[in-house]
């Protein structure tokens, strides 16, 4: 157990819908990341906030956006779902700044699938 | 674009077998080199991170090399256990393309029979 947790473990929507995903990071960390697995793609980097701002932005789709919580938990927003968007998305937390060499910890994903 | 290549995409060893796998990365102004384990239905877990060129790191029978100048790592499985099956993930940052954001390789993926 990391001690980072994501809520839902599984989520069932359609085309057009809206959903929200939920990270709390480990106990300290003040990074949150979040990340995308698709079929036959490598972990692609959405977003990371540090201490409640924005530090930087990966590929991350406009219908797509995120928060970072004064209790430093995290939540990602999925709007106008596609068929596409169906794929794993990981939330992971670092003390600082893992690009530099912080030791990056994951939850356990949420599954989403677009029907 | 930057890239990170991991080879080879999988590997099936005996157990009691030693293998390892490379980890190629863009050599310029690099930050950081993370290696994780992905065991399926599991996330990945953090193996180790190194920022400095000739950095050694071991864990039990696993370890790792970073060469920063030509831009790899290698990670080592010393007598592979059925346990040791999972996909193994690399991930580097630099300060130029990357930003300082961790680019992760597609992984290598191992089988270890028993």
């Amino acid at each position: 157990d990391s001690g980072v947790t994501q809520t839902p473990k599984h989520l069932i929507t359609a085309t057009g819908q809206r959903v929200t995903l939920r990270c709390s990071p480990r106990s300290g960390d003040l990074s949150v990341y979040w990340y995308q697995q698709s079929l036959d793609q490598g972990l692609q980097f959405l977003i990371h906030y540090y201490n409640g701002e924005e530090r930087a932005k990966g590929n991350i789709l406009e219908r797509f956006s995120a928060q970072q919580f004064p209790d430093l938990h995290s939540e990602l927003n999925l709007s106008s779902l596609e068929l596409g968007d169906s794929a794993l998305y990981f939330c992971a937390s670092s003390f600082g700044l893992a690009g530099v060499g912080d030791t990056q910890y994951f939850g356990p994903g949420t599954r989403l699938t677009v029907l | 674009i930057l890239n990170v290549e991991q080879s080879p995409q999988s590997l099936h060893v005996q157990e009691g077998d030693s293998t390892n796998f490379t980890c190629s990365f863009p050599s310029s102004n690099f930050y950081a080199l993370h290696w994780y384990r992905w065991e399926t239905a599991k996330s990945p877990e953090a193996l180790f991170v190194m920022t400095l060129n000739g950095d050694e790191k071991k864990k039990g029978r696993i370890s790792a090399t970073l060469n920063t100048k030509e831009g790899y790592s290698y990670l080592y499985i010393k007598g592979s256990q059925p346990e040791d099956s999972a996909t193994y993930l690399c991930a580097f940052s630099n300060y130029g393309g990357s930003q300082g954001n961790l680019i992760f390789g597609k992984g290598t993926k191992l089988s270890v029979k028993p």
